[in-house]
């Protein structure tokens, strides 16, 4: 079984631009989050998909932020104009749906994102 | 509004030894669920351990362990006979219960963890 795996690993940029980050969920894993770590601080939650939808958007920074779940599969989240302060690493994990036993969220390796 | 709190951003073992790691969280929920994640260096996090806060007895996988004192919201991980591959950086977090379902974790800092040979 694959892992949750995410594109691309490393990603730097000028401020100003725009990137979109992809994160691919375990198959069959209907709860997809985002978070973020920025350097030196707490891992922090970003957003939460059921299927396509959104659960829970409170983690968002602001509305340079966009993140979207197509069909209930791979997720994007895109950062424009990206700023100085976005830099930092990008979790993105997957869970099975809710009332399958204990939940246990899988997490991909990361993105690390860099704004110059 | 729930925190979690890791007082000792690195720690340092011998290989072979014994090292605890320390967790505090704050929250006002009686049902939720603590975890220990492990992210090595450029690699993805991993679960480590989890536990139900429902449940008295304490979660223990292999060499690792936990000491959940949920009175004083203490949620520290042990690992024993520690091995090279033990280092890492470790996240304790925590998440409500949702009828099962988890929402978002709330981690703490992190513990870099060093393994001496």
């Amino acid at each position: 079984e694959a892992g949750v795996t995410q594109f691309p690993s490393h990603s730097v940029i000028e401020k100003g631009q725009t990137v979109t980050l992809r994160c691919d969920p375990i198959s069959g894993h209907d709860n997809l989050y985002w978070y973020r770590r920025v350097m030196g601080k707490e891992i922090k939650f970003l957003l939460h998909f059921v299927k396509e939808s959104k659960q829970d958007e409170s983690g968002m920074p602001n509305n340079r932020f966009l993140a979207e779940r197509t069909g209930g599969t791979y997720s994007t989240l895109k950062v424009q104009p990206a700023e100085l302060e976005d830099s930092g690493v990008y979790f993105c994990a997957s869970s099975r749906r809710q009332g399958l036993g204990v939940p246990e969220a899988f997490f991909g390796q990361g993105t690390r994102l860099t704004v110059v | 509004a729930q925190t979690v709190t890791q007082s000792q951003p690195e720690m340092s073992v011998q290989e072979a030894e014994t090292v605890t790691l320390s967790c505090t969280y704050d929250t006002s929920e009686s049902d939720y669920y603590l975890f220990w994640y492990k992210q090595p260096p450029s690699r993805q996090m991993i679960l480590v351990i989890r536990q139900e806060a429902y449940k008295q007895q304490n979660a223990t996988e292999n060499r690792f362990s936990v000491n959940f004192q949920k009175a004083a919201k203490s949620f520290s991980l042990k690992i024993s006979d520690s091995q090279l591959g033990d280092a890492a950086m470790y996240f304790c977090a925590y998440t409500r219960n949702y009828g099962g379902s988890q929402g978002n974790l709330i981690f703490g800092k992190g513990t870099k963890l060093s393994v001496k040979p």
